[in-house]
C-alpha cells in the first residue's frame, strides 16, 4: 500500500512554455502533499506543502506565481511550472502523507519528474 | 542556516559485511528525524520515523539510533546484501513539524 505515481517521468520543453506535473496517491487518501526539487548533487529541497482544498504553503524563496500548485482532490496534486526557463531544469518529486501532522508524518514519494528546459 | 550532513557521501561494502553511516543535524528545535532508502529509478521508501532521544528502531537487518542532545542518528545495516545498494537519506524535521531539511544522502554500493 501507499503508492504514489507521478507523471510525466521526463519532459523536455522550450523556454517560455508551461509544464504540468501530476502527483497521484493510488491507494490512499493524501491529506497533505509535498513538492520537492533536487538540483544535481544537492539534497531534496521542499518547495511547498499543500492540503486538499486549500492554498499551498510555499517555502521561502519559491515563487508561487511561477510554481502553481493545485491540490484539488485527496488523490491528486499538480505542479505547473509557468513560463519555464533553463534555470528551472531540475528533478521535481512529490510526496504524500495520510495525516494532517505536517512534515513529521511518514511521506510516500512518487518516482519524480526530470524537467529539461531548452 | 540550518544544515543536515550525512557522512560518508558514498560507501562501498563487501557483501556480507556490516556497515553504518551518520546523519548530523542541529540539536535545537528537534521534532523528528526520518530515514529513507532511495534505489535508482525508484521512489524513496520510508524506513524509520524517530522522535525520542535514545530511540532505536529496527527493520530486518537495518536499524537506527537517535541522539537528539548531540544531534546525530546512525543507520546500521547488518550483513549487507546487493539489494541494500541505494542512497540513504535522512530528513530533519523541526519547528513544530512545519520545516524539513533533507541531507544529501549516503550512496551505498554492495560488492558481490
Amino acid at each position: 500500500g501507499a503508492v504514489v505515481s507521478q507523471h510525466p517521468s521526463w519532459v523536455i520543453c522550450k523556454s517560455g512554455t508551461s509544464v504540468k506535473i501530476e502527483c497521484r496517491s493510488l491507494d490512499f487518501q493524501a491529506t497533505t502533499m509535498f513538492w520537492y526539487r533536487q538540483f544535481p548533487k544537492q539534497s531534496l529541497m521542499l518547495m511547498a506543502t499543500s492540503n486538499e482544498g486549500s492554498k499551498a504553503t510555499y517555502e521561502q524563496g519559491v515563487e508561487k506565481d511561477k510554481f502553481l500548485i493545485n491540490h484539488a482532490s485527496l488523490t491528486l496534486s499538480t505542479l505547473t511550472v509557468t513560463s519555464a526557463h533553463p534555470e528551472d531544469s531540475s528533478f521535481y518529486i512529490c510526496s504524500a502523507s495520510r495525516g494532517q501532522g505536517g512534515t513529521q508524518e511518514t511521506q510516500y514519494f512518487g518516482p519524480g519528474t526530470r524537467l529539461l528546459v531548452l | 542556516i540550518l544544515n543536515v550532513e550525512q557522512s560518508p557521501q558514498s560507501l562501498h561494502v563487501q557483501e556480507g559485511d556490516s556497515t553504518n553511516f551518520t546523519c548530523s543535524f542541529p540539536s535545537s528545535n528537534f521534532y523528528a528525524l526520518h530515514w529513507y532508502r532511495w534505489e535508482t529509478a525508484k521512489s524513496p521508501e520510508a524506513l524509520f520515523v524517530m522522535t525520542l532521544n535514545g530511540d532505536e528502531k529496527k527493520k530486518g537487518r537495518i536499524s537506527a539510533t537517535l541522539n537528539t542532545k548531540e544531534g546525530y542518528s546512525y543507520l546500521y545495516i547488518k550483513g549487507s546484501q546487493p539489494e541494500d545498494s541505494a542512497t540513504y537519506l535522512c530528513a530533519f524535521i523541526y519547528s513544530s513539524a512545519s520545516k524539513i531539511i533533507f541531507g544529501s544522502g549516503t550512496r551505498l554500493s554492495i560488492r558481490p
